[in-house]
């Protein structure tokens, strides 16, 4: 069945950078692109990138741009993004999706990975 | 890129009728048809409900309906039932391979 599973968040802090996994199975990894969304606690989501499945097409929200690398690596079935000079508005769940053909975000969605910014 | 319009809550008894609206703009609600609808119940990941404006997946109830006018889209949900108690986010495609939610509306089933 298909499965999507992020890492890599804890407690970091300030200035740093951090590197966030999704690793999928389940489904014809090559033919997906993918999202990443993020919630900080008791808000609401916010779109933060895609990357298509040619690994070429990226784009990133506006609000974090410059900070954030997407990439994906199709032997391992992974996804990874990247978030540089983190701050304490980072701090949220972070969640990958597949890309549906129009513009949704497919189920399921992963449980997530919490990124927590504190000195 | 601004957040979609929601109004932060709505409520209804069961058995009856809920609309939620998303306001966007005209460079996205207003020019894609590619809005879709999540429910969030507490701790748990997004689901899908909607995609599409009006397009449901498979295994989301019948009860669940999109439309789209304009700049708004909307989400119906009829008949409630005490499991449709959560939080409903909108999203939208808004052009340059970007993506934007709405703020999110709690439902609460009285």
């Amino acid at each position: 069945q298909v499965q999507l599973v992020e890492s890599g968040g804890g407690e970091v802090q300030p200035g740093t950078s951090l590197r966030l996994s999704c690793v999928a199975s389940g489904f014809n990894f090559r033919s997906y692109g993918f999202h990443w969304v993020r919630q900080a606690p008791g808000k609401g989501l916010e779109w933060v990138a895609v990357i298509l499945p040619d690994g070429i097409t990226k784009s990133y929200a506006d609000s974090m741009r410059g900070r954030l690398t997407v990439s994906r690596d199709n032997s391992k079935g992974t996804v990874f993004l990247q978030l540089s000079s983190v701050r304490a508005e980072d701090t949220a769940r972070y969640y990958c999706a597949r890309d549906g053909t129009a513009w949704e975000l497919l189920p399921p969605w992963g449980p997530g990975t919490m990124v927590t910014v504190a000195s | 890129q601004s957040a979609l319009t929601q109004p932060p809550s709505a409520s209804g008894s069961p058995g009856q009728s809920v609309t939620i609206s998303c306001t966007g703009t005209s460079s996205d609600i207003g020019t894609y048809n590619y809005v879709s609808w999540y429910q969030q119940h507490p701790g748990k990941a997004p689901k899908l409900m909607i995609f599409a404006v009006t397009e449901r997946p498979s295994g989301v109830p019948d009860r669940f309906s999109g439309f789209k006018s304009g700049n708004t889209a909307s989400l119906t949900v009829s008949g409630l039932q005490a499991e449709d108690e959560a939080d409903y986010f909108c999203s939208s495609y808004a052009g340059n391979s970007k993506g934007v939610f709405g703020g999110g509306t709690k439902l609460t089933v009285l």
